[in-house]
């Protein structure tokens, strides 16, 4: 089966603008997560959607939003970009919202903000 | 509050022989565990994953890690190392409220050398 698919996988914005990445989850998967990976601070979680609900939100500023479609597609919005939002963005798919299933990673949008 | 420690950012072995990846967690309740792979420009892949049950746990390409409780440790090994083990390992932990938040250790890349 197909796996956990984003788009795009490379992004260039400026200073200022927002962005949306979208993750499609694996079939059946009704949890979606999000990772910001940098390489000063290693993989952060972002938050988790499970049902069109925001389940557990990570410590990141309120310009990082995300939703969940009721397709279990989600989607995540940065606005008002920073440099230091360069990033990869990892979406995560699992059947269930409890971390003892396996969650199945995308390969990434890889954000570079200049 | 839980946190992964992974001694060592860079680990370098010959090839056939044993890797040894270090991993140490705090956790205020049972702890989920998990080690992931991930190749150049790619996402995480699961390698291996401790829920309950067995403390040693075998995953995929032939590595295996085994929970201490005592040590808090969850060092993953592999017997003999190949070429293609080349790539960046992270530990994770689940959060204290059981919902989809893995915390990530630093990562270690791993160089083999033929």
């Amino acid at each position: 089966k197909a796996g956990v698919t984003q788009t795009p996988r490379y992004l260039i914005k400026t200073r200022g603008q927002q962005v949306t990445l979208s993750c499609s989850p694996i079939s059946g998967h009704r949890s979606v997560s999000w990772y910001q990976q940098t390489p000063g601070q290693g993989l952060q979680f972002l938050f988790e959607y499970f049902s069109e609900t925001q389940r557990n939100k990570g410590n990141f500023p309120g310009r990082f939003s995300g939703r969940q479609f009721s397709n279990s597609r989600s989607e995540m919005n940065v606005s008002t970009l920073e440099l230091g939002d360069s990033a990869l963005y990892l979406c995560a798919s699992s059947l269930g919202s409890y971390t003892n299933t396996e969650a199945f990673f995308g390969q990434g949008t890889r954000l570079t903000v200049v | 509050a839980q946190s992964v420690t992974q001694l060592g950012s860079h680990v370098s072995v010959s090839e056939g022989a044993l890797v040894l990846l270090r991993c140490n967690y705090s956790s205020s309740v049972p702890p989920y565990l998990f080690w992931y792979v991930q190749y150049p420009n790619q996402g995480l892949q699961l390698l291996l994953k401790y829920t309950t049950g067995a403390t040693l746990v075998k995953g995929i390409n032939g590595f295996e890690a085994e929970f201490k409780k005592s040590e808090t440790s969850f060092h993953l090994t592999k017997p003999s190392a190949h070429m293609s083990d080349a790539a960046e390992y992270f530990c994770a932990v689940s959060s204290d409220t059981g919902r989809r938040a893995l915390t990530f250790g630093s990562g270690t890349r791993l160089q083999v050398q033929p």
